[in-house]
């Protein structure tokens, strides 16, 4: 099994321009997540899924849309890109019959915004 | 809401010293508690977990164990390695929500000199 995945490991974009963040995995989990993570603020939660074609919001969604077309794969979407969304981006999911409610991460994509 | 909070850093060790990194929690009802480890360039993993009060996770030489009387979760080994060297993250599970979200800590990086 190679877990999670995630497309592309590093990416620079200039301010304005959009993208899209690829996380699949192979577990067969309901629960899907993208998460941010930035220095001194741990990882915030961006959006979440809960099964194919459902998404919801997280804490920190504005400027971020995404899709679950499939129960493997969820997209993140940058429309417009800006400077503050320099980040690491996380995918993780998980199993809904696991009720210690365990997250399995990806390796990240390391994004810098110009 | 509920919230995670855990002891700034870095810290710094020498090689077998012991490690205690503090993790208190704030929820309702009765999460699930997790401390992740990242190492440098990579995604995160899971070190151990615990689902209800009293329980003791262990892996790799690390415990920790869920205190529900004041509400900690704090990580201990009795002999750290350089190998050590990394970031760990505590979390907690959003399980009264039913949506199984993670609330994070900002992470506490650690330093193992030899």
């Amino acid at each position: 099994n190679a877990g999670v995945t995630q497309t592309p490991k590093f990416r620079v974009l200039k301010t304005g321009q959009s993208m899209t963040l690829l996380c699949a995995q192979d577990m067969n989990h309901e629960y899907m997540y993208w998460y941010r993570q930035d220095p001194g603020m741990g990882l915030r939660l961006i959006h979440y899924s809960v099964g194919e074609g459902t998404t919801a919001k997280g804490e920190v969604p504005d400027g971020y849309n995404v899709s679950r077309l499939k129960k493997q794969n969820f997209l993140l979407g940058l429309e417009s890109a800006a400077p503050s969304q320099t980040s690491v981006y996380f995918c993780a999911s998980s199993w809904s019959q696991d009720l210690s409610y365990e997250q399995y991460f990806g390796p990240g994509t390391r994004l810098t915004v110009t | 809401g509920n919230s995670v909070t855990q002891m700034e850093g870095p810290v710094t060790l020498s090689e077998e010293a012991f490690l205690t990194i503090n993790c208190t929690y704030t929820a309702t009802g009765y999460p699930s508690l997790f401390w992740y480890v990242q190492y440098p360039g990579e995604g995160l993993q899971l070190l151990l977990k615990a689902t209800k009060a009293d329980d003791k996770g262990s892996n790799k030489g690390f415990e920790a164990t869920y205190r529900k009387e004041t509400t900690s979760f704090h990580l201990e080994k009795g002999s750290v390695q350089v190998s050590d060297s990394a970031v760990y993250f505590c979390a907690l599970s959003d399980r009264p929500s039913g949506t199984y979200k993670y609330i994070f800590g900002t992470g506490t990086r650690l330093k193992v000199l030899a």
